[in-house]
């Protein structure tokens, strides 16, 4: 059974960028493409982007369009999601999803990663 | 933009009772819809897809209905580690979108 194992905890200064890894463990990506989803201290779930890595696309949420960069090694089974231009209300825990795809359709997320608390303070 | 909207925000039910949480779509996404259970310091996990098929391992309590823009997650008798936050999300358009979340709480 695949897991997703993910970065630690970054703290990071407002202005600054972070990078968060998740590498799919017990599996490769194959055909599967994979979500990032935060959620701030107390607050609800929120979708970021994603990534097919078998195709190479790419999708983000309207919100985070120009701040947020999510990149994929095929040969590690590893995906990466890079947030720039910190601020104080980027502080949440940052989660990657796996989700099936025919490349045209991308679905629901059915296997998680732990989590990555990223805190921005100056 | 694709916006969810789920009722109530919190639901207070007994033990062995049944608890029916709302999900609406701002519009139609067909069945491409899933439920999400939540606890506290812990990931989501996928309960539901396409509207009413139970994940892998969820218990047969947990059903899910609904189509187009109406949606409804049904827990038929409340056991203790039920309590929880559930979330709704559409993934007809990628990378998804999710409702703000039902707390259901003890009663």
């Amino acid at each position: 059974q695949v897991q997703l194992v993910q970065s630690g905890a970054e703290v990071k200064k407002p202005g600054s960028s972070v990078k968060v890894s998740c590498k799919a463990s017990g599996g490769t990506f194959n055909s599967y493409g994979i979500n990032w989803v935060r959620q701030a201290p107390g607050q609800g779930l929120e979708c970021m982007g994603g990534i097919i890595p078998i195709f190479g696309t790419t999708n983000y949420a309207q919100k985070f369009q120009g701040r947020v960069s999510i990149t994929a090694d095929k040969s590690t089974s590893t995906a990466y999601m890079e947030l720039s231009s910190l601020r104080s209300e980027d502080t949440a825990v940052y989660y990657c999803a796996r989700v099936g795809t025919t490349g045209t359709t991308v679905y629901y997320m059915d296997v998680w990663g732990k989590g990555t608390t990223v805190t921005v303070s100056s | 933009e694709m916006v969810m909207t789920q009722s109530p925000a919190t639901l207070s039910v007994s033990p062995g009772e049944r608890a029916t949480l709302s999900c609406r779509a701002s519009q139609s996404i067909s069945s491409n819809l899933a439920w999400y259970q939540q606890k506290p310091g812990q990931a989501p996990r996928l309960l539901i897809y396409g509207a009413s098929t139970r994940a892998t391992g969820i218990p047969a309590r947990f059903s899910g209905s609904g189509s187009g823009t109406e949606f409804t997650l049904t827990i038929s008798s409340l056991q203790s580690e039920d309590f929880a936050i559930y979330y709704c999300q559409q993934y007809n358009n990628w990378p998804g979108t999710f409702g703000q979340g039902t707390k259901l709480e003890i009663k």
